[in-house]
């Protein structure tokens, strides 16, 4: 079955510095989705790319899509201790209506 | 509009006992996503209903199951509770099509095997 893996499972940054997070499919998706999740609360929807190579920009946030539309990353510039949570990705193969979500990304962000 | 709404929020119970959480979706979603989030640790599938039917379930033991009702809420049962079935229990809505649709998630139910 489809598998959605993510990597790091953890980091930890300086205020200040960047954060990226990937996500990687077995197989190739039609969209990808991320989530962002709060200590003590639950994921929240960010954005979705469907396009090959598609990049989209939440201001600090830029989130890309592969050609190959089996990867994504999300990356943060200049860290606040407002981005400290764990980052999910999901995915949809073809015309598959399972969501499969990655195992996240929980970043710490130090004063 | 109401969001994805679980139940109970907290649940206490002790080693061998039966658990059952509830969770109802969006309004007009037909998919129902189960996961396990152990403290500090990523979501873990658990099962997805859709249209009322079981479709797929992650590699959990037989005694978690669940059920999906005609007007699309679902049931999670874990039955012979171990202490290592602490968790948070979060359900997922969504549209049930393969047109990209946004998960929402519910607040969870907290489940402390004691």
């Amino acid at each position: 079955g489809q598998q959605v893996m993510q990597i790091p499972q953890y980091q930890h940054v300086q205020e200040g510095e960047d954060f990226t997070t990937y996500c990687n499919s077995s197989t190739t998706l039609s969209n990808i989705q991320w989530y962002k999740q709060r200590p003590g609360g639950h994921p929240v929807f960010l954005i979705q790319l469907v396009k090959s190579g598609e990049v989209k920009k939440q201001k600090r946030l830029t989130f890309q899509f592969g050609e190959a539309k089996k990867n994504s990353s999300l990356h943060i510039t200049a860290t606040q201790t407002t981005d400290v949570g764990t980052y999910f990705c999901a995915g949809r193969t073809g015309s598959a209506r399972q969501l499969t979500f990655g195992s996240g990304t929980q970043l710490t962000v130090l004063p | 509009e109401a969001g994805v709404t679980q139940s109970p929020t907290h649940l206490i119970k002790t080693r061998g006992q039966q658990a059952t959480l509830r969770c109802s979706p969006i309004s007009g979603h037909t998919s129902v996503y189960w996961y396990q989030q152990a403290l500090g640790l990523g979501l873990q599938f658990l099962l997805w209903y859709d249209e009322g039917e079981e479709r797929n379930r992650g590699n959990f033991p037989p005694r978690f199951s669940g059920r999906q009702f005609p007007n699309y809420s679902s049931e999670l049962n874990v039955n012979a509770l171990e202490l290592e079935d602490s968790a948070l229990y979060l359900c997922a809505s969504t549209r049930g099509d393969h047109l990209g649709t946004e998960a929402f998630f519910g607040q969870g139910t907290r489940l402390t095997v004691v």
